[in-house]
């Protein structure tokens, strides 16, 4: 597509359930991050793949959080038994190499009851 | 550790003022510095990159300037517009092996018609 989708740009859920976010970047694009934006909160890294290298996985906050990128395009953020504190919008980035322009998708406002 | 830090947090303006928004980081170690704008409830639009190597750069009435050895960054907006208002961030890309993005909490901007 023209730009970075996210799907879906809303999910409720209770407390304890598991929720997966997905992220589609730009065709092309080999650089992909995660981003997390609390109210009021500025942007906090969650992890970042490159290509065919390890991930960067330095920002993912505790055990719950994972992430994967399949065939080096689409790429799926797992939180599991997700607690209130994990209530945020989440970013999804992708750019053309690791030193260009990131483009950002619309996010996904997740609220856990 | 770097961190990123934008003055002011916010910043009123009647419509056709020039203004300047400020961006400071603590490690000159970067790689290249982004400007953003973030409308409410939207994902993050890039404006203007500037590489290391780099002093300014220029996209229409928007000017970003980069001194790299004193850590600071400024966004000059010409003739601001009601459509200007938005949170704008600045963010540094490490120089090191991560490439991730650092972001500074944001300048929030209206432009009073």
């Amino acid at each position: 597509g023209a730009g970075v989708s996210q799907s879906p740009s809303n999910k409720v859920t209770e407390k304890g359930k598991d929720v997966e976010l997905r992220c589609d970047p730009i065709s092309g694009h080999t650089a992909l991050y995660w981003y997390r934006q609390s109210l009021g909160q500025g942007l906090e890294f969650l992890i970042y793949f490159q290509g065919n290298s390890a991930p960067d996985k330095s920002g993912l906050p505790s055990d719950r959080f994972s992430a994967e990128r399949t065939g080096g395009s689409v790429s799926t953020l797992t939180i599991q038994r997700t607690q209130q504190e994990d209530s945020a919008v989440y970013l999804c980035a992708s750019s053309l190499g690791t030193g260009g322009k990131l483009f950002f998708g619309s996010g996904t406002q997740l609220s856990v009851l | 550790k770097q961190e990123v830090t934008q003055i002011p947090a916010a910043l009123s303006v009647p419509e056709g003022e020039n203004l300047v928004l400020n961006c400071s980081f603590t490690d000159s170690a970067i790689y290249n510095l982004q400007w953003f704008r973030q409308d409410p409830g939207k994902g993050l639009t890039s404006l203007l990159l500037i590489q290391s190597s780099q002093r300014e750069q220029t996209s229409g009435r928007l000017n970003a300037s980069l001194d790299k050895s004193s850590g600071r960054s400024t966004l000059y907006i010409a003739a601001s517009q009601p459509g200007d208002s938005a949170t704008y961030l600045c963010a540094v890309r490490d120089g090191g092996a991560t490439n991730k993005l650092i972001f500074g909490t944001g300048t929030l901007l209206a432009v009073q018609p």
